[in-house]
């Protein structure tokens, strides 16, 4: 069972470059999230979605976008990469509001 | 606005030493759902346990125990005899019901150290 598959796990990007951290997840589930970690202070909500075609901005959502075009994928782009957003990136789906959620195994970023 | 406190950072004991995580809570909603998470060293998320605020029953699954208590906003977890695979980062974390919208809100995470 796949579950949530986030990718890449690793990346390094210089200050200004763009990508797009990918999030899919095979439960049909209609709430998906994009959450950072940085160390010492928890996971902070970036973006989440209640279903294909509606996000919403969580707690620290500057600096990032996201899109859910199907309910299977939920990927967060990030535009003009800053050393800010150096954290670990963890991307969660539940099946409906305030069930446990799944989350993927992460992907770790690097702004340099 | 729904917030989780995890007063506790760090916490170490040696093997076989019970330890209690301390979660406290605000919500203004009547419906809510608290959750504990544990972040092993590997790094991913695994689900402990959810609980309803209408269900303040106690929950015992093997050396794990949780203590949800509405009257002070508090869900404790208790670890019995710890083991050093305990060793992780533990996060309780808050899901209000109310609203066209879920969010699941974290505290800061506890990371327990079990020593052999």
């Amino acid at each position: 069972n796949a579950g949530v598959t986030q990718t890449p796990k690793f990346r390094i990007l210089k200050i200004g470059q763009s990508m797009t951290l990918q999030c899919t997840q095979d439960m049909n589930h209609n709430y998906m999230y994009w959450y950072r970690q940085d160390p010492g202070m928890g996971l902070k909500l970036i973006y989440y979605s209640v279903g294909a075609g509606i996000t919403d901005k969580g707690e620290v959502p500057n600096g990032y976008n996201v899109s859910r075009s199907t309910t299977e994928d939920f990927p967060l782009r990030l535009e003009l990469a800053a050393p800010s957003q150096t954290s670990v990136y963890f991307c969660a789906s539940s099946s409906e509001r305030a069930t446990e959620a799944f989350f993927g195994q992460g992907t770790r970023l690097t702004v340099v | 606005a729904q917030k989780v406190t995890q007063a506790q950072t760090e916490i170490s004991v040696v093997e076989k030493e019970d330890v209690t995580l301390d979660c406290v809570y605000e919500t203004r909603d009547t419906t809510y759902y608290l959750f504990w998470y544990k972040q092993p060293p590997s790094g991913e998320l695994v689900f402990l346990i959810r609980r309803n605020s209408f269900d303040e029953q106690n929950e015992i699954s093997g050396r794990y125990s949780w203590n949800f208590q509405k009257s002070t906003s508090s869900f404790n977890f208790t670890i019995t005899a710890s083991q050093v695979v305990d060793s992780a980062v533990y996060f309780c974390a808050l899901s209000e019901r109310s609203g066209a919208n879920s969010k699941l809100t974290f505290g800061k995470g506890i990371t327990l150290s079990v020593r052999p």
